[in-house]
């Protein structure tokens, strides 16, 4: 039972550029999360996902950030003209319900390094 | 704000020792309380959850939780150098999680 797929592992972008981070919830899973971990900093988290609907994304910058889980294929995180404080480790967790008592699962992460 | 608050540590224990890691948080709401491991550059990895007061074991962790104190805590008997993490305290009082910084825990052989 495949866990929580992030890609790609690692990504480097310049200045300006646009970055995509795609995740793969667990089989079974269709509540999404993404978190971003700066360093010697705790995960912040930015949204919550289901299949076609943003829930809570109070934790996303209002700027240059947005995210989306389609019917179809991965949730993906877009950020647009990057800039060097976007540097951090971008984590995504799922859970197969939402409510007060789930536990979610976390993804091996995407650390994107801006040059 | 909701806050959710952890010493940085460095916790050292001794192999063999009990460790033990607290966590106080803000929002009086917060209904689930989690623990989680992380080692350096990985992902976290969920170790404990609890939902009500107090203790629930699970094989050499123990979670305690009071919500009258808003206070969580992991206890790791029988330390193991492999023990030796980052661990993260999470405060759920809605549909997300709120994370501490997390402990760093040093297991000395």
């Amino acid at each position: 039972n495949a866990g929580v797929m992030q890609n790609p592992r690692h990504l480097v972008r310049r200045r300006g550029q646009e970055a995509r981070l795609r995740c793969s919830p667990m089989k079974g899973h269709s509540h999404v999360y993404w978190y971003r971990q700066l360093p010697e900093e705790g995960l912040k988290f930015m949204v919550y996902l289901q299949k076609e609907n943003i829930i809570d994304e109070s934790g996303m910058p209002k700027e240059r950030f947005s995210a989306e889980f389609p019917k179809e294929g991965p949730s993906i995180l877009r950020i647009q003209q990057v800039v060097r404080g976007d540097s951090a480790a971008y984590f995504c967790a799922s859970s197969p319900t939402s409510g007060t008592s789930y536990e979610q699962y976390f993804g091996p992460g995407t650390r994107l390094t801006v040059t | 704000q909701k806050e959710v608050e952890q010493n940085s540590g460095p916790l050292s224990v001794p192999e063999g020792a009990i460790a033990s890691l607290n966590c106080t948080y803000s929002d009086r709401g917060s209904q689930s309380f989690f623990w989680y491991r992380q080692y350096s550059g990985k992902s976290p990895e969920l170790i404990m959850f609890i939902y009500s007061n107090g203790d629930k074991e699970d094989g050499r962790f123990t979670a305690q939780l009071n919500k009258a104190s808003q206070y969580v805590s992991l206890l790791i008997r029988d330390s193991q150098p492999s023990d030796s993490a980052t661990y993260l305290c999470a405060v759920r009082a809605g549909r997300s999680e709120n994370f501490g910084k997390g402990t760093s825990l040093l297991v000395t052989p």
